[in-house]
């Protein structure tokens, strides 16, 4: 099954400043998800987009999604130094399965 | 509201020791879900159910069972652990199987094996 891809490995900023990452993929897929994991703990849900959708807001998250380019973007504006994880994309297709990619680890300096 | 509970979170085991995760949760969920968590690797589906009674294998099934006896357990059963094994692994639920649902995860248990 495929995975994404998460660009850039590694994203460090200052507070206050946006922070995007991206996630590519190779075939079609039913929505993408994006997942937080903090140091030590299990991952949490940030927000999910239909393939039919182009764009979703959730408070300081903007996802956006390009079917014809298969790939999405992960906006977080204004960062806090909380925002410190590990994100990551999480691809669904046809079966109730879901296909994680390998993250991108975002630091965000006081 | 506890979520998914997975236990224990540490266990150290010797290679061809036999032991089973547990993992629980409490929002009636139909869809429960394993992964393993290598570095630079993501997290790889180990096995799934859809409900109780029915599971499935993931992508990375072999050395592992699972069953699937009421709603809320989903155990994991290293049949004869080794060192390859060496992982963190994460429980996960949804409501139900269907696709586009949110997965919610435990914390995971932390396994070597020596």
């Amino acid at each position: 099954s495929q995975q994404g891809e998460e660009d850039p490995q590694a994203l460090s900023i200052q507070e206050g400043e946006n922070a995007t990452m991206n996630c590519s993929y190779k075939t079609s897929i039913n929505n993408l998800q994006w997942y937080r994991q903090n140091s030590g703990r299990g991952l949490v849900h940030l927000i999910l987009i239909r393939s039919n959708e182009r764009e979703k807001h959730s408070g300081r998250l903007r996802v956006t999604l390009d079917t014809s380019k298969k790939s999405s973007s992960l906006l977080i504006t204004a960062s806090r130094a909380a925002d410190t994880a590990s994100y990551f994309c999480a691809l669904g297709g046809s079966n109730y399965k879901l296909t994680f990619g390998k993250g991108t680890l975002l630091t965000v300096n006081p | 509201n506890a979520g998914v509970t997975q236990t224990p979170k540490f266990q150290v085991l010797k290679t061809g020791q036999s032991m089973t995760l547990q993992c629980a949760q409490d929002m009636n969920h139909e869809y429960m879900s394993w992964y393993r968590q290598d570095p630079g690797m993501g997290l790889r589906l180990i096995h799934y159910s859809v409900g109780a009674g029915i599971t499935d294998q993931g992508e990375v099934p072999n050395g592992y069972n699972v069953s699937r006896s009421t709603t809320e357990d989903f155990p994991l059963r290293l049949l004869s652990a080794a060192p390859s094994q060496t992982s963190v692994y994460f429980c996960a639920s949804s409501y139900s199987g269907q696709r586009g649902q949110p997965q919610h995860f435990g914390d995971g248990t932390r396994l070597s094996i020596l």
